[in-house]
């Protein structure tokens, strides 16, 4: 199995501003994604984190809103950028390859709060 | 269009009663599938992986079955617990080792003492 870890937990941000989560993974593994999940709703992806190169973002999420970063096998970051009141969701880490092969695990999660 | 659809929304049995929740997708050419349990305000844990060559999976008292004929997917519990009690949520994966999960919206469970 793997575990994830997230940073921040939860944040409470003000509009216009960014927020940066972090994901660390325990062991090296081939995919890393970042989902969302609006409240009272089921999770979204919004994009792949690809090591060295630029993330796989699905519609509706754009580089400009969304930048991810994935400088190695077991981290990435996701940034929300200028945010607004409609951002507030929690926001998942998962990963999955390597030792985990083709189950997909999931970080506990960042609950961000946009005034 | 891909989709996954949980049905119902939302379970409430008394404690011991075996029960059964249900996933549908829309596309057979499944990869693989599998279900995960969130609590409230907290990530998600897996619980069983269905690869698409599988019929069913089983962990304790949980079996997962998997009919890619007819698009469904069953997660069976057996002497439901209060500790159960949780959303559980239904996800296929079509692409393969590095594809990612579609989610269903997740059956709530309630298990009453």
């Amino acid at each position: 199995s793997a575990v994830i870890s997230q940073k921040p937990s939860r944040d409470i941000c003000q509009r216009g501003t960014s927020l940066t989560i972090q994901c660390q993974v325990d062991s090296q593994v081939t995919m890393m994604f970042w989902y969302r999940q609006q409240p009272g709703q089921s999770l979204t992806l919004i994009a792949t984190a690809n090591q060295g190169s630029e993330a796989t973002y699905e519609s509706g999420f754009v580089i400009d809103k969304f930048p991810i970063s994935r400088p190695n096998l077991t981290f990435s970051t996701l940034t929300v950028s200028n945010m607004s009141p409609e951002d507030s969701s929690i926001y998942l880490c998962s990963a999955k390859g390597s030792l985990t092969q083709d189950t997909q695990y999931f970080g506990p999660g960042t609950r961000l709060t946009v005034l | 269009k891909q989709e996954v659809t949980q049905i119902p929304a939302a379970l409430s049995v008394p404690e011991g009663e075996n029960l059964v929740l249900n996933c549908s997708f829309t596309d057979s050419a499944i990869y693989n599938l599998q279900w995960f349990r969130q609590d409230p305000g907290k990530g998600l844990t897996s619980l069983l992986l269905i690869q698409s060559s599988q019929r069913e999976q089983t962990s304790g008292r949980l079996n997962a079955s998997l009919d890619k004929s007819s698009g469904r997917s069953t997660l069976y519990i057996a002497a439901s617990q209060p500790g159960d009690s949780a959303t559980y949520l239904c996800a296929v994966n079509y692409g393969g080792s590095q594809g990612n999960l579609i989610f269903g919206k997740g059956t709530k469970l309630s298990v009453k003492p």
